[in-house]
């Protein structure tokens, strides 16, 4: 099983949907999790943490299932300036070699 | 806008031929790494140096060799790569406090192709 999960994409949604992403990991000791965006052929920047009793920014919201292992996030009244690819990133403990990124979920909204 | 700056943006060579990345951050951060994004692959981290000391490296090919010559500059220098090592690397920087990761900021990355 690979360490981070995300669902395959890309995910085509029109202007103002609704639409969620998955992500899973394998390693339970994992302590922080977060989610970064990448634009087309642009460096990832990091778009929220996520924390265990959920968090909202704006129209994004991001929710972590420790039990589950399983972090997502819903993104609500989608833009055009949403479109991009999605990063789901994994903090496993202390340290400087530990996050692992997921493949990644592409985003396209369209008019 | 970014405070990581990589140079070139763009890069092609030949499997004989010597080049140098370089990635310079304007952030006062006292991390700095190297990443590979190959196509429908996750980043991988290839080094890291904190204090300008190497602190991890993830199994790279020799053929790849980091340098990092004070807090602000990284470079990576390549040697004899092969095709499959054509990719997206990228350059971030953070700031450790106590072996802890801040935020890492990326720069835009090198494209590099090797012929």
């Amino acid at each position: 099983r690979k360490e981070v999960e995300q669902d395959p994409g890309p995910f085509n949604v029109p202007e103002g949907a609704t639409v969620a992403f998955n992500c899973t990991y394998s390693n339970s000791a994992s302590q922080s999790f977060f989610w970064y965006r990448q634009d087309c052929r642009k460096e990832p920047k990091l778009l929220m943490s996520v924390y265990s009793s959920g968090n909202e920014d704006g129209r994004f919201t991001a929710q972590l299932n420790r039990a589950s292992q399983y972090i997502s996030l819903l993104i609500r009244d989608s833009k055009l300036s949403d479109s991009a690819t999605y990063l789901c990133v994994v903090k496993r403990d202390s340290g400087y070699s530990t996050l692992t990124f997921g493949k990644g979920t592409m985003l396209l909204v369209s008019p | 806008e970014t405070g990581v700056t990589q140079t070139p943006r763009h890069l092609v060579m030949g499997m004989t031929n010597k080049k140098s990345l370089k990635c310079e951050q304007h952030l006062g951060h006292n991390a700095m790494y190297w990443y590979k994004q190959s196509a429908k692959k996750p980043l991988e981290l290839m080094f890291v140096y904190s204090l300008e000391e190497r602190v991890e490296n993830n199994s790279v090919p020799s053929r790849f060799s980091p340098e990092c010559p004070n807090s602000s500059h990284l470079f990576l220098h390549l040697h004899t790569l092969q095709p499959e090592d054509s990719a997206l690397y990228l350059c971030a920087s953070s700031q450790e406090l106590a072996g802890e990761l801040g935020e890492q900021f990326f720069g835009p990355g090198t494209r590099l192709t090797v012929l």
